[in-house]
């Protein structure tokens, strides 16, 4: 069974770092693209980042783009968001989602998320 | 950028059809899949490559796709598919998703 597990969510004063976890299980992880996703209180679903399965390729969405890293260590099957420069509207859940094959593919399965609040 | 519109809610009766529709320039021309979400959960793909469903999802979710929209039909509404349902397709280089519709089964 895939499994994906984050972890690193806390509170955080503006402008400051964090950085999440997300590790997997129960699949071939090197394999695999992997997304970040984002949801504000109450709002909608937002992409943030995507990266390839040998970690040599990623895109960001425009809100984060030169703030956000996302990287991964395939040894330790484990998905990563550096998070630099953080404001208020990056307040949110932040799911980790692995796609079904290749980049474009749809994002299944989920994990559970972990809660990043941005405040002072 | 490419945007995905979608009406904010959709209520139903139970036993009855709901359909979500999901709009987007020349939609038809792209894959599109469907996400739900319960409250407090983390999304679900119900639906993927316009009207392919997951093993185990009943066969009360189907999808569409042409010109400029794609939608989600859900045949004979339960208590149970009450949630948010979220479209997305991948454009230039990133995914993108709808602006989410709440469907309130009544």
């Amino acid at each position: 069974e895939v499994q994906l597990l984050e972890s690193g969510g806390a509170l955080v004063q503006p402008g400051g770092s964090l950085r999440l976890s997300c590790a997997a299980s129960g699949f071939s992880f090197g394999n695999y693209p992997m997304n970040w996703v984002r949801q504000a209180p109450g709002k909608g679903l937002e992409w943030v980042a995507i990266i390839s399965g040998n970690g040599g390729t990623a895109f960001y969405a425009d809100s984060v783009k030169g703030r956000f890293t996302i990287s991964r260590d395939n040894s330790k099957d484990t998905v990563y968001l550096q998070m630099n420069s953080l404001r208020a509207g990056d307040t949110g859940i932040y799911y980790c989602a692995k796609v079904t094959t290749t980049m474009s593919t749809p994002l299944d399965p989920w994990g559970q998320g972990t809660l990043v609040t941005v405040s002072s | 950028s490419y945007v995905l519109t979608q009406p904010p809610s959709v209520s139903v009766a139970p036993g009855k059809t709901a359909t979500i529709t999901c709009g987007g320039d020349n939609i038809g021309s792209r894959s599109v899949h469907w996400y739900q979400q319960k409250p407090g959960q983390a999304p679900v793909l119900v639906i993927s490559y316009d009207n392919d469903r997951p093993s185990g999802l009943p066969g009360r979710f189907s999808g569409s796709n042409s010109g400029d929209t794609a939608s989600l039909t859900i045949s004979r509404v339960e208590a149970g598919d009450e949630a948010d349902y979220y479209c997305q397709v991948w454009y230039s280089g990133s995914v993108v998703f709808g602006t989410g519709t709440k469907v309130t089964v009544l």
